[in-house]
């Protein structure tokens, strides 16, 4: 097993821009899903990818976007970037058919400073 | 929208002592899972508990799923300081565009003193 790895670990934009985070998800893993962490606080979901198909989406705008490719990895893109995204990003796995019993596996994250 | 409600949201304790944190939800999930996230690094899964009325042991820490599915709680006894992080209840999706989706509560801050 590999795990779980994100990159990059830090990121500091400026408001307006455009930024790419990507995920590498664990060895056998069929399912990517991403969230946005505040500090201190529970992660929030923004979207699942299954076989390279967006199968579920949180409250979050258009401007947050995603693809999962053959391999399972994964990028999550946000648009037109403001002040309260900054927070951590985490990209999850999992084997969604037996997620029930075996959990998620979770990357580091990204850091995202938006200023 | 399936919300998880955590509390409580800080515990500041002393070694040795218990302590109890609480998920509950107006939904149905298909498991509760409890992580614990160390600063820095993403959440690890603790436990996963799949059947109504289920009870884990891990160690110092129990695990309880309510009977109807909808609420967990987390009991850790005799509390170390290594025990102190954040720990996130979490509920699965039990169908529909929920499926495989992870609910996460607030999360609770410990904090144990030596």
């Amino acid at each position: 097993e590999t795990g779980v790895t994100q990159s990059p670990t830090h990121l500091i934009k400026t408001r307006g821009q455009q930024v790419t985070l990507r995920c590498s998800s664990q060895s056998g893993h069929n399912t990517v899903s991403w969230y946005q962490q505040a500090l201190g606080q529970g992660p929030q979901f923004i979207f699942q990818y299954y076989r390279e198909e967006e199968n579920g989406r949180g409250n979050f705008p258009p401007r947050f976007s995603g693809l999962q490719f053959p391999n399972y990895s994964s990028e999550l893109n946000v648009n037109a970037l403001e002040l309260d995204d900054s927070a951590l990003y985490l990209c999850a796995s999992s084997l969604i058919e037996v997620a029930d019993n075996y959990g998620y596996t979770f990357g580091s994250g990204t850091r995202l400073t938006v200023v | 929208t399936q919300l998880l409600e955590q509390s409580p949201q800080f515990l500041s304790i002393q070694e040795g002592e218990n302590l109890t944190v609480y998920c509950n939800s107006s939904s149905v999930f298909s498991s509760l899972q409890w992580y614990r996230q160390e600063p820095g690094e993403g959440p690890v899964l603790l436990v996963t508990v799949v059947t109504g009325g289920e009870v884990k042991k891990l160690k110092r820490l129990t695990f309880q799923f309510g009977d109807a599915r909808k609420d967990s709680s987390l009991h850790i006894t005799a509390a170390q300081p290594g025990d102190t992080g954040l720990y996130l209840c979490a509920g699965v999706g039990a169908g529909g565009t929920s499926y495989g989706k992870l609910t996460f509560g607030q999360g609770t801050i410990l904090t144990v003193h030596p």
